[in-house]
């Protein structure tokens, strides 16, 4: 069956590290999507893309970044880890084409910023 | 700008009960809208759209919305509530003549107790 996956589950890291948050999907979705989920915020979406070599900003793209080399993969980098980007995230991705389309999501994955 | 509100943090509702979870939106066009559930530790899964056409919507697990045009809400009923209905409920609404990206409510929990 097709899903959407998120690795790692968990992740603990320091102020100032790099990290890179995986997320595949072999729905062969032309969409996808990162969100972070904040108590009292709801999901905010961080960055999007609508297919291969397509990126574009979210509402809370700062200190984010990602990029698109195939249609099944979009990494999430965070470029030096802030205390502020301990969160969940959830991938997601959509078939794309019209905005009539519902998400699909993944399981997550729990950042700890120390 | 297009806008989402789950007026209720929480809702409590007896088994067996019925239940609404309300939710009303602000586009300049015609609305998408959409319901995902989040059970703890798992992603958001999709329950119902309304696109065009009937205005009570029928999704997954007998849940059930309806698309009131004059009053701008999408709410979410269920005739009979179950235990396993507890969980973290979205609604999100898309603008379907922009091209804007999804906006989800911050969400209202659902507790039905036994």
């Amino acid at each position: 069956d097709a899903e959407i996956t998120q690795s790692p589950r968990h992740k603990i890291t320091e102020t100032g590290r790099q990290v890179t948050l995986a997320c595949h999907q072999t729905w062969n979705h032309n969409n996808m999507f990162w969100y972070r989920q904040d108590l009292g915020h709801g999901l905010r979406l961080i960055h999007y893309s609508y297919g291969v070599q397509d990126t574009n900003k979210g509402e809370v793209s700062d200190g984010y970044s990602v990029s698109r080399s195939n249609t099944e993969d979009l990494p999430l980098t965070l470029e030096s880890a802030a205390s502020s980007q301990t969160s969940v995230y959830f991938c997601a991705s959509s078939l794309g084409g019209t905005a009539k389309d519902e998400q699909f999501f993944g399981p997550g994955t729990r950042l700890t910023v120390l | 700008a297009q806008s989402v509100a789950q007026p209720e943090d929480q809702v409590n509702v007896a088994e067996g009960n019925p239940l609404t979870v309300k939710c009303t939106y602000s586009v300049s066009g015609n609305p998408y809208l959409f319901w995902y559930v989040q059970y703890p530790n798992r992603g958001l899964q999709f329950l119902l759209k309304y696109i065009t056409g009937d205005n009570l919507v029928k999704g997954s697990y007998g849940f059930e919305a309806e698309f009131n045009k004059s009053q701008t809400s999408f709410h979410l009923k269920k005739p009979s509530a179950l235990v396993s209905d507890s969980a973290l409920y979205f609604c999100a609404v898309r603008d379907s003549d922009r091209d804007d990206k999804i906006i989800f409510g911050k969400g209202t929990r659902l507790h039905i107790l036994p």
